[in-house]
């Protein structure tokens, strides 16, 4: 069974970077069958896809163009989990963030983290 | 950019009845990777139906999926208590992997 649990502050200031870890539980980040998701939830914004990373003979990452130059998804293979870091946060990025696994044909998300209420606020 | 659409925004039904939920894509998903998800108060969503059709594991055979062209369906045909939540599609075919506003499932 995977399981993926969530780690990180759920208050930032803003202009300051939002950080969050997916721990891995019941498969690797390293396989090549699934992909490692970060998505967003809030009443403005609804549920929004930040990006993914994955690994097929080498680590790639795919990003949405909405937070393409604040975001980087990392995977940490000796931890067996992944990060998000999203730089110069503003009130607008307030939301709850989830992990989540993509897999089977296409990744469809079918294993999620418990979700993290991070608030952007000084 | 995929834009998903759905409709009602909100469905009053009383437990026992069925469900017709819709989500129409601009543009055409041509793998059928299309999925829905159930979302309950304070609670990550939750998939119920991957590949426009295909239940996922656990998931009653009361939830259905099905494509109509650019127009998706998910319906439930007897309501249980535990079915009234939020609903969301969700385009996995093309980045970014888009999600619809969602659909409130209410009791009457």
């Amino acid at each position: 069974q995977v399981q993926l649990q969530q780690s990180g502050p759920g208050l930032v200031k803003p202009s300051q970077t939002l950080s969050l870890t997916c721990a891995i539980s019941g498969d690797s980040v390293s396989t090549n069958s699934a992909a490692w998701n970060w998505i967003r939830q809030s009443p403005s914004r609804g549920l929004e896809w930040l990006g993914r990373t994955y690994f097929q003979s080498k680590w790639y990452t795919d990003y949405a163009e909405s937070v393409k130059s604040r975001v980087t998804i990392n995977p940490d293979t000796s931890k067996n989990q992944f990060s998000l870091h999203l730089n110069s946060v503003s009130p607008e990025d307030t939301a709850v963030y989830y992990c989540a696994r993509g897999w089977g044909s296409g990744w469809y998300l079918g294993y999620w983290g418990q979700g993290t209420l991070v608030t952007v606020s000084s | 950019e995929i834009v998903l659409t759905q409709s009602p925004g909100t469905l009053s039904l009383s437990p026992g009845e069925g469900a017709t939920l819709s989500c129409r894509a601009s543009q055409n998903i041509a793998s059928s990777y299309l999925a829905w998800y159930q979302q309950k108060p304070g609670q990550a969503p939750r998939l119920l139906i991957y590949g426009a059709s295909y239940r996922a594991t656990g998931i009653p055979d009361r939830f259905s999926g099905s494509r109509s062209g650019t127009d998706f369906s998910l319906t439930i045909s007897r309501l249980e208590p535990e079915d009234f939540a939020v609903y969301y599609c969700q385009q996995y075919e093309s980045s970014p992997y888009s999600f619809g506003q969602g659909t409130k499932l209410e009791i009457k």
